[in-house]
């Protein structure tokens, strides 16, 4: 079955520089990569997801790059605010098939002043 | 509705006992699934529903978890002769349909004392 590696674990950075988050699957037949975000108690919410047909994707301050020949893909977040402090995590899917999602183990984010 | 709604949000119960967690998709949706997520840990596959057919459920860990959606809306998650290790949070997600973002509920934080 498929596997998805994280890292870092924790990852602390100051307002306004920028956070980058790694990811690397198991599974060739993977196509689809979201990102979510879960603060404390909270239910993991999409921030953002890419297919395997394109290699990068943006949305205001946060942007995925997939490669799929390395099998990884890395959540970039820049000009990072407090708010953005959380639990990120990476998961994959193979489209067609069952559709679960297999989970990276998260990255918790901590944006000082 | 809104969003993915879970009851009860919290739930204790002593070692033995049975358990049933309720889950509401967004209306509509066709897809449902079911995670557990341990402290600290990503959430992982349990169950996946196509509308009232039970497609997957390669992720239950044992005999006593049963999960069900008869009328391809609302699912309950079942667990029977509860153990300590089935302390968790049980979330639910739900999309339009099997390739479409997964869009997650609060969860059901389970504690088996």
């Amino acid at each position: 079955g498929e596997n998805v590696e994280q890292h870092p674990s924790t990852l602390s950075v100051q307002e306004g520089d920028s956070a980058v988050i790694k990811c690397t699957y198991s599974d060739s037949a993977s196509n689809y990569f979201p990102w979510y975000k879960q603060e404390l108690g909270k239910r993991p919410q999409l921030i953002i997801d890419i297919r395997s047909n394109v290699g990068e994707k943006k949305d205001q301050r946060i942007a995925v790059t997939l490669n799929k020949t390395a099998k990884h893909f890395s959540l970039h977040i820049t000009e990072t605010q407090p708010e953005d402090s959380a639990v990120y995590f990476c998961a994959a899917q193979r489209t067609g098939t069952a559709s679960k999602l297999t989970f990276g183990t998260g990255t918790r984010l901590q944006v000082t002043l | 509705g809104a969003g993915v709604s879970q009851s009860p949000r919290y739930k204790v119960a002593k070692r033995g006992q049975d358990v049933a967690l309720r889950c509401d998709p967004i209306s509509g949706h066709v897809s449902l699934f079911w995670y557990q997520q341990a402290l600290g840990q990503g959430p992982e596959f349990l169950t996946y529903f196509q509308n009232e057919a039970q497609l997957d459920k390669s992720g239950l860990p044992s005999d006593r978890f049963f999960a069900e959606r008869p009328e391809g809306s609302v699912s309950t998650l079942k667990i029977q002769r509860t153990q300590q290790e089935d302390s968790a949070v049980y979330l639910c997600a739900s999309s339009p349909g099997p390739d479409q973002p997964q869009h997650f509920g609060d969860g059901t934080r389970l504690s088996i004392l």
